[in-house]
């Protein structure tokens, strides 16, 4: 089954500064890589997702890239500020066999601990 | 509010009782999944429906868990005999499944369970 490796595990930042977070995935067959954000007692919120057909994908200050052949993906965090500190996990999803690849359930990293300094 | 919810927020209950968790799903979504959260980790999936039909379980969902999504909105989640280890935070997420195509997982607050 899929293995999703995250790191770094913390991050610290100073406010204004890039962050970028990397996750490696171990099934080739993968094909949906969303992010999420989960701050101090919330839910997940998905923040950004990138499908295997596209390489990169932006919104506004945060960015996704995918590698296919390395498999891994990083999402970038560009301009930080103090409201961007929270948990973040990556997630990789394989396609539900018999339902024409979509994907079904899940797999999560371990989650990135991002700090951003005032 | 009109995404995913979640009931009880919280439950305490004694190692050996059985408890049972709800969730409703955005309506239009006919995709839900059970996660579980433990401190420090990601979230890990348990089971998901489509519709009325469970289409996958895990191997963490040993015997004593249940799920069941009867009429194709709401589900409930039942653990039965809890032991200390299943205290966690169980998540439930909804995704639309159209056309041969997945969207995006919504989140609901979860339910931290604690057993004592």
């Amino acid at each position: 089954g899929e293995n999703v490796e995250q790191h770094p595990s913390t991050l610290s930042v100073q406010e204004g500064d890039s962050a970028v977070i990397k996750c490696t995935y171990s099934d080739s067959a993968s094909n949906y890589f969303p992010w999420y954000k989960q701050e101090l007692g919330k839910r997940p919120q998905l923040i950004i997702d990138i499908r295997s057909n596209v390489g990169e994908k932006k919104d506004q200050r945060i960015a996704v890239t995918l590698n296919k052949t390395a498999k891994h993906f990083s999402l970038h965090i560009t301009e930080t500020q103090p409201e961007d500190s929270a948990v973040y996990f990556c997630a990789a999803s394989e396609p539900v066999g018999g339902y024409g690849g979509s994907q079904g359930n899940l797999i999560f990293g371990k989650g990135t601990k991002l700090s951003v300094k005032p | 509010d009109t995404g995913v919810s979640q009931d009880p927020r919280h439950k305490i209950t004694k190692r050996g009782q059985n408890v049972t968790f709800r969730c409703d799903p955005i309506s239009e979504h006919n995709r839900l999944y059970w996660y579980r959260q433990t401190l420090g980790q990601g979230p890990e999936f348990l089971t998901y429906f489509q519709n009325e039909a469970q289409l996958e379980k895990s191997r963490l969902l040993s015997d004593r868990f249940s799920a069941e999504r009867p009429k194709g909105s709401f589900s409930t989640l039942e653990i039965q005999r809890t032991e200390q280890g299943d205290s966690a935070m169980y998540l439930c997420a909804s995704s639309l499944f159209l056309a041969g195509a997945s969207y995006e997982q919504y989140f609901g607050p979860g339910t931290r369970l604690t057993v004592t």
